[in-house]
């Protein structure tokens, strides 16, 4: 069974602090790794892509892959309230015969306190 | 870029009735949907993966002839919950990939579905 381990938090961060979301995950030829954030009652929006060791960076958000440690984390600067949600990580899987599909970790809540 | 829309947003039906959801991606062709159904605090859960003039590939557990998938066009999916029952209701998303290697999907802002 193919896992993506996420804390559940909450994680709670004043305003303007870098909030810190981490996963782990257990398929090693997972190749694309996505961070996804989902507002209560609503639906996940992909917020960061990643398939490249190292650092990516869009705005406040930066993700983080080492695929050695099998680790993919994803930093907010800047917290505001408006970024408090649960952030789902999510692993691309090869389920065989050229289909993949998303693994889902449960998902972190953020809660940025004013 | 990158839109998918679903239709409809909320609906309320009595028990033994069918319900269609639509899933369209707007800007993309999507070689593959998804459809999601999520219960209240839980995580997403898989319920099948829908290919383009093909038949659904289905999870483990779910009914394929209660939940009819058909993706007529690289743009539309319908799922049909058919003789929904009170634990039918749920939120039901789909997702559409934009490239099949990276899997990068994009989901749709979901339906919620509420059997009486």
């Amino acid at each position: 069974q193919k896992e993506v381990e996420q804390n559940s938090g909450p994680l709670s961060v004043p305003e303007g602090a870098i909030a810190s979301l981490n996963c782990t995950y257990s398929d090693r030829v997972s190749q694309s790794f996505f961070w996804y954030r989902q507002y209560s009652g609503k639906s996940p929006e992909l917020i960061m892509s990643i398939y490249s060791n190292g650092d990516k960076e869009d705005g406040r958000f930066t993700a983080q892959l080492n695929k050695a440690s099998q680790y993919v984390s994803l930093l907010i600067r800047d917290s505001q309230p408006s970024d408090s949600a649960t952030y789902l990580c999510a692993v691309n899987e090869n389920t065989g015969a050229g289909s993949y599909q998303l693994t889902f970790g449960k998902g972190t809540k953020l809660s940025v306190i004013p | 870029g990158a839109v998918v829309s679903q239709h409809p947003s909320r609906v309320i039906c009595k028990s033994g009735t069918s319900v269609k959801i639509e899933c369209r991606s707007l800007d993309f062709q999507a070689t593959t949907m998804f459809w999601y159904r999520q219960f209240p605090k839980q995580s997403l859960m898989l319920m099948a993966t829908s290919n383009e003039g093909s038949k659904a590939t289905y999870e483990q557990g779910v009914e394929k002839d209660k939940f009819l998938i058909n993706h007529a066009s690289l743009t539309l999916s319908t799922l049909t919950v058919t003789s929904a029952h009170p634990e039918d209701s749920s939120f039901y998303i789909c997702s559409a990939n934009r490239g099949a290697y990276y899997n990068e999907q994009f989901f749709g802002p979901g339906t919620r579905l509420t059997v009486l």
